[in-house]
């Protein structure tokens, strides 16, 4: 089965750039999808089809991805930006969705 | 305004059966893959299981082939999930989910709107 891998955490300044990595086998090849969790809340799209972000989303968030790295970052990040974030892909090898382990960004 | 609610979760023994629903509003519902994904307590996203808009293709995680089932009745803009043979590691918050975009197979399409998520508890 495809497999995501996130880090654990990322910690960062405020005011600075996070990234956020999701690594998978030719992961560039596939639409990734980006979640952000905030504690107690359901979960809410950041950016999809690997770099589009949906209406209300801060310009501030971007999405690259090739060959073996999806990434996810936040410019001039703030406060309100901590919180878990998870990668999402099909896999259409098996017919499922796969999410990523998450990463719980920490706004220093 | 797209809302989805979702019900039905509560305390149940091992081995036992629940079906959760979730009532969906402000969109054509039977156009609409939808998705139901879950989450254990402290731990990530979960992905359960898909429904084509038509109901006439279902997806599942391994984890739950066999034992639950996944439906959908569009004349009452309503998901269901029925979970039977539940075991303590199906104890999570489930949350039902829409796909953005209007496809016939939910295949790479991201999940745009979620619900607030029932908490299904599996315990003696």
């Amino acid at each position: 089965s495809y497999v995501l891998t996130q880090p654990p955490s990322v910690s960062v300044a405020p005011g600075k750039t996070a990234r956020i990595t999701c690594g998978g086998n030719n992961i560039g090849s596939k639409s990734v999808h980006w979640y952000q969790q905030k504690p107690g809340q359901a979960p809410v799209l950041v950016i999809y089809y690997d770099s589009d972000r949906p209406s209300g989303i801060p310009e501030r968030f971007s999405g690259s991805n090739s060959g073996n790295t999806a990434t996810l970052t936040i410019s001039r990040v703030e406060a309100g930006d901590e919180a878990d974030y998870y990668c999402q892909v099909w896999d259409s090898s098996s017919d499922h969705e796969v999410f990523g382990g998450g990463t719980k960004l920490t706004v220093l | 305004e797209v809302q989805l609610l979702e019900s039905g979760g509560g305390l149940v023994q091992p081995g036992g059966s629940l079906r959760l629903s979730c009532a969906a509003s402000g969109f054509t519902f039977s156009s609409y893959a939808m998705s139901w994904v879950r989450q254990a307590p402290g731990k990530g996203l979960e992905w359960v299981s898909a429904i084509s808009g038509s109901g006439g293709s279902t997806y599942y995680a391994d984890s739950v082939k066999g034992r639950f089932t996944i439906s959908r009745d569009n004349s009452k803009n309503t998901l269901y999930l029925q979970m039977n043979s539940l075991r303590a590691e199906d104890t999570a918050v489930y949350y039902c989910a829409k796909y953005k975009d209007i496809v016939v197979v939910p295949a790479a399409i991201p999940l745009d709107y979620w619900g607030q998520g029932t908490l299904v508890t599996v315990s003696s």
